[in-house]
């Protein structure tokens, strides 16, 4: 069974600052692993999807990593902005699962002035 | 390309009531699903259809929930009777195809309190 973590819970940071937000997940018979924003009481925004055969996927001043072999994908926000607050939530899709994403609970981000 | 529509976007009910929400998918979709996410947890899979078929319902608490996928387009997911622990946000999303390798574009949800 698929678990996905996801540390810190909240983070806050000054604006300007680059950070990563990091996630794990317990099974790696991973077929692709999706990044979401989430603004209060919004749907999911979709950020970045990166495919099991893929290292990495890119957009502005979003990059995402993905290593399978431990475990692990990172999304790194450079130049952070006060609209980039909002909770990020990583989801992963397994092999044999029907597409079943599986989340994790998400970082709430805040960018302070 | 339109999002992913959903309806309606709050609704607050009595616990043992009965409340039913609605979805329509992006034009083309064929794969649609409902997620559940209590606050401050991750969504969570209720259902999977793929057309107007039921792929995944493990997760579905099928006592008191039911969902249907007519004409493999709209969808409803109702509940009856609802329990306080039911208040969370209904989220669906569709993704072109049942791999989802394209990924998955969700709806702004349904944000259910049950008083």
């Amino acid at each position: 069974k698929q678990e996905v973590t996801q540390i810190p819970a909240a983070l806050s940071v000054p604006e300007g600052e680059n950070l990563v937000l990091n996630c794990s997940f317990t099974d790696s018979a991973i077929y692709n692993l999706q990044w979401f924003r989430q603004d209060p009481g919004k749907g999911l925004t979709s950020l970045l999807l990166i495919q099991s055969s893929q290292r990495e996927q890119t957009s502005g001043r979003l990059n995402a990593s993905l290593d399978k072999s431990s475990g692990r994908s990172t999304l790194y926000i450079a130049a952070s902005q006060p609209g980039d607050s909002a909770t990020y939530l990583c989801a992963g899709q397994n092999t044999g699962t029907a597409s079943k994403l599986t989340f994790g609970t998400g970082t709430r981000l805040q960018v302070t002035l | 390309e339109a999002g992913v529509a959903q309806s309606p976007r709050y609704k607050i009910i009595e616990k043992r009531q009965s409340v039913a929400f609605w979805c329509n998918p992006i034009s083309g979709h064929a794969t649609l699903y409902w997620y559940q996410q209590i606050l401050g947890q991750g969504p969570k899979l209720l259902i999977q259809f793929q057309n107007n078929g039921v792929v995944d319902d493990s997760q579905l608490p099928k006592d008191r929930f039911s969902a249907e996928r007519l004409k493999g387009v709209d969808s409803t997911l109702k509940i009856q009777p609802a329990k306080l622990e039911d208040s969370a946000v209904y989220l669906c999303a569709s993704s072109l195809e049942a791999a989802g390798s394209n990924g998955y574009t969700f709806g702004s949800g349904t944000r259910l309190t049950v008083v």
